[in-house]
């Protein structure tokens, strides 16, 4: 079946490193996503990874992904206040929908 | 490219109204989705199209609901008689290939 899991809530402190995580359920999944959303705004991507890749970097976003535990982590590096959001894991199967975890609200504190 | 815009912004209805939304997708993407999304939730993907077809239809997308997508570039979603459950925020994405997907601003509905 498909589902994706994240925990509710996470708090860093502004410079620390922030690790997000996801669990999905679906091994055929193709690609993994991770999104960015602000109050009251769309979706924006962030990074998204090919599920025969372990890791990604991308400036201070860093994907890893344990494809045998069905695990996705995003860390984010000198998190900043700017980074406060709420950040959604998505996968996409054969089809072209994606399936959305319900997201992890992130606050950076000074 | 100035990414994908939906129009309302936000829309405030009575029950029993029907509303329509329109997402303009990026120029050239072929392939435009709907999603809907509820408070404290993830988005839920309601159908998807490619160029003019409707190729896929969630079990979310009930008979009162309808998308179309007539020349194959600009959507429009609409709901008769809305109910208060269809209170949510209505997110289109659109793709040039099945790998990434760029999301709107989203229209936000209430239903009083």
């Amino acid at each position: 079946g498909e589902d994706v899991e994240q925990s509710l809530f996470l708090s860093v402190r502004e410079g620390d490193s922030s690790v997000i995580n996801c669990t999905y359920t679906d091994s055929s999944s193709t690609y993994l996503y991770w999104y960015k959303q602000e109050p009251g705004a769309g979706l924006q991507l962030l990074t998204y990874i090919f599920s025969n890749m372990d890791m990604k970097q991308d400036q201070r976003l860093t994907v890893l992904l344990n494809k045998k535990d069905k695990h996705l982590s995003l860390r984010i590096a000198d998190t900043q206040t700017g980074d406060s959001a709420i950040y959604f894991c998505a996968e996409s199967i054969d089809t072209d929908k994606l399936i959305f975890g319900t997201g992890t609200r992130l606050q950076v504190f000074p | 490219d100035t990414g994908v815009s939906q129009n309302p912004r936000h829309k405030i209805t009575k029950r029993g109204q029907n509303v329509t939304f329109r997402c303009d997708p990026i120029s050239e993407h072929n392939r435009l989705y709907w999603y809907r999304q509820t408070l404290g939730q993830g988005p839920e993907f309601l159908t998807y199209f490619q160029n003019e077809a409707q190729l896929e239809k969630s079990r979310l997308l009930s008979d009162r609901f309808s998308a179309e997508r007539p020349k194959g570039s600009f959507s429009t979603l609409e709901i008769q008689r809305t109910e208060q459950g269809d209170s949510a925020m209505y997110l289109c994405a659109s793709s040039s290939d099945r790998q990434v997907q760029y999301f709107g601003p989203g229209t936000r509905l209430t239903v009083t």
